[in-house]
């Protein structure tokens, strides 16, 4: 099976502030349909999961375009250039490529 | 409006068994993979099982193999999660949903399980 290792795990940010999360996979992610099926997840206390994006830079509809997502074959990166008070949470990476799918152990950003 | 909602969660025994319902509405649910996953209290996401459009195909992570089945009824817009051999650590709470590699993915906001003596 894949792993999928985030750091750091925590991580205390000041508001304002820019913010980047790794993302490493034991394996390539690349499909052998040439797509790399590479998303970020963000979820707050107490809420459902959302993804931030999709096969590794593309923003969801309504997400704001502080957060980017960069990277290639198994190093990937979530940028915040901003962090604002609703990043509160825990940001997890999620690949599709390989069965089983699977997350990364989370990272969880609070306000310093 | 897309909803999602599961239902079934309930506290059991270890050794005993339970059946989620997840009542899909506001998309094609015929038309789409669906998955079921959870979160263990505190802890972070897992996938658990996964299945096509049509229901021929089905993938389970492997901890749940041989104890857990996935099925659909799109005649009723349903997914369903019949979990057997229930132990401690399938404790967590239970999300339906539609993740599309490209499209917008849909969860619910999930239904608690605990097995415990």
């Amino acid at each position: 099976d894949v792993v999928m290792t985030q750091s750091p795990l925590s991580l205390p940010v000041t508001l304002g502030q820019p913010a980047s999360i790794s993302c490493r996979s034991s394996q390539s992610l690349v499909h052998s349909d040439g797509n790399t099926y590479l998303d970020w997840f963000h979820q707050r206390p107490r809420q459902s999961p959302r993804r931030l994006i999709y096969m590794v830079s593309n923003r969801d509809s309504g997400v704001p375009d502080r957060f980017s997502g960069s990277g290639s074959g198994t190093d990937f990166t979530l940028t915040i250039s901003r962090v604002e008070a609703e990043d509160v949470g825990i940001f997890y990476c999620m690949q599709t490529t390989h069965w089983p799918h699977n997350f990364g152990q989370g990272t969880k950003l609070e306000i310093k | 409006e897309v909803q999602l909602v599961e239902s079934g969660g309930d506290l059991v025994q270890p050794g005993g068994s339970l059946r989620l319902s997840c009542a899909a509405s506001g998309f094609s649910f015929i038309d789409s993979w669906m998955t079921w996953l959870r979160q263990a209290p505190g802890k972070g996401l897992e996938w658990v099982a996964h299945i096509k459009e049509d229901g021929t195909e089905k993938y389970y992570v492997d901890s749940v193999k041989g104890r857990f089945t996935i099925s659909r009824d799109n005649a009723k817009n349903s997914l369903y999660l019949q979990m057997n051999s229930l132990r401690a650590e399938d404790t967590a709470v239970y999300y339906c949903a539609k993740i599309p590699r490209v499209s917008v993915p849909y969860w619910g906001q999930g239904t608690l399980v605990t097995v415990s003596s």
